[in-house]
């Protein structure tokens, strides 16, 4: 089956350092991936998507590639904010039908400190 | 504004109690889903409805029942809650179709604890 992992957490970063948050993810298709973002007491908010190898997705600053020689898809962000702190989650939806899945990792604490 | 709308926000049931997490969107989205999030897990899909008039089972359904009332509602029930049913669930829809893609659209989230 598919599975998602994410690096453990929580992460703990001052502001305008650099953040990198892993993902690798298992899949028997060629799955889209997307990055989530939860601030506190809120739903999950899509951040960025790519759908297929070697694709960059991108928003607010915060990237991530697709390498499917690798499996992965990797958060980074060069500096980062107050503003940023939240959880992130790595997710992978393999089939483009009406009951399409997503399936996500655990999820990724971000603390950033001024 | 248009979106995922549950409730209640919160609830604390009694061991054995029963209760309905209503979800409702207002997208016209053909697809809804159920998830449960707990610390160190992500989230797990309990249940989803593809369409309106379908119901599947997801990653963990035990305990849990559900409800396309139509189009824009899909009710969890727990029938007899237990404390490993504290969790925060959230509801989800997303639009599928031609020109339509990946356009999950996720609730608030309830937050229920089960003493």
């Amino acid at each position: 089956g598919n599975s998602v992992t994410q690096m453990e957490g929580p992460v703990t970063l001052s502001e305008e350092a650099f953040l990198t948050i892993n993902c690798t993810y298992t899949a028997t298709g060629y799955p889209s991936l997307f990055w989530y973002v939860q601030y506190p007491g809120e739903g999950l908010q899509l951040l960025l998507k790519a759908t297929k190898a070697d694709d960059k997705g991108s928003n607010k600053g915060f990237e991530a590639t697709y390498r499917k020689e690798t499996t992965s898809f990797h958060l980074e962000k060069g500096s980062v904010q107050v503003s940023d702190s939240a959880v992130y989650f790595c997710a992978l939806s393999e089939a483009e039908t009406s009951g399409s899945r997503l399936t996500f990792g655990e999820g990724t604490q971000l603390t950033v400190n001024p | 504004n248009a979106g995922v709308t549950q409730t209640p926000k919160f609830q604390v049931l009694k061991t054995g109690q029963s209760m309905t997490l209503q979800c409702a969107q207002d997208m016209n989205h053909n697809s809804m889903y159920w998830y449960r999030q707990d610390p160190g897990m992500g989230l797990r899909l309990i249940y989803y409805s593809a369409s309106e008039g379908t119901t599947d089972k997801g990653e963990v359904p035990n305990g849990y029942n559900v409800s396309r009332l139509n189009k824009r509602e899909f009710s969890l029930r727990l029938e007899s809650a237990a404390p490993s049913q504290t969790s925060v669930y959230f509801c989800a829809s997303r639009d599928w179709g031609q020109g339509r893609r990946y356009g999950y659209t996720f609730g608030s989230g309830t937050r229920l604890t089960v003493v």
